[in-house]
């Protein structure tokens, strides 16, 4: 299994533009989860969803969109990005009652 | 709103000593608690989890206990290495959704173990 996976790894955007962290998981879990992490702090939860097509927002929800067409797939949209959002972003999975969640290798990104 | 607090924030200590690593949090309806480790640059990897019922977990030189009435938990590592220097991170379930709602982390402890 490769777990969790995201792409890309690192990206710069310019304020204003959009794009998509793709988060995939091969490990059959229903619950994912999306977390940014800035400097020094603890992660905080941005999105997450509990199966496919259904999502709810987690703390720090504004500026960002979601989605959940399949079971593998949890992608996190970025429209209009603001230099607030520079952050490291990670995506996480659980799928048992137990609910250990498992992290993807994150993706770095830049808004300038 | 829950709150997760760690202390110390940094630690470094010689190697082959113990340590505990302190993590606390307001709301203690909680359903389980998580310690993850985090080398820089790299994503969180899972070291133990504590369900609600539990008092503690043991993972070769890693032992976490949980109190949930007072809203503690402790991280011990027996004879500390060099490879062990890294952040450690608490993290309790959110809501009541029964620990499907996500995680609420603390910041972090910074461990440094000096060869």
């Amino acid at each position: 299994n490769a777990g969790v996976t995201q792409t890309p790894k690192f990206r710069i955007l310019k304020i204003g533009q959009s794009m998509t962290l793709q988060c995939a998981q091969d490990m059959n879990h229903n619950y994912m989860y999306w977390y940014r992490q800035d400097p020094g702090m603890g992660l905080k939860l941005i999105y997450y969803s509990v199966g496919a097509g259904i999502t709810d927002k987690g703390e720090v929800p504004n500026g960002y969109n979601v989605s959940r067409s399949t079971t593998e797939d949890f992608p996190l949209r970025l429209e209009l990005a603001a230099p607030s959002q520079t952050s490291v972003y990670f995506c996480a999975s659980t799928g048992d009652r137990v609910y250990e969640q498992y992290f993807g290798p994150g993706t770095r990104l830049t808004v300038t | 709103k829950q709150e997760v607090t760690q202390i110390p924030a940094a630690l470094s200590v010689p190697e082959g000593e113990n340590l505990v690593l302190n993590c606390s949090f307001t709301d203690s309806a909680i359903y389980n608690l998580q310690w993850f480790r985090q080398d820089p640059g790299k994503g969180l990897t899972s070291l133990l989890l504590i369900q609600s019922s539990q008092r503690e977990q043991t993972s070769g030189r890693l032992n976490a206990s949980l109190d949930k009435s007072s809203g503690r938990s402790t991280l011990y590592i027996a004879a500390s290495q060099p490879g062990d220097s890294a952040t450690y991170l608490c993290a309790v379930s959110r809501g009541s959704g029964g620990g499907a709602d996500g995680l609420t982390f603390g910041k972090g402890t910074h461990l440094i173990i000096q060869p």
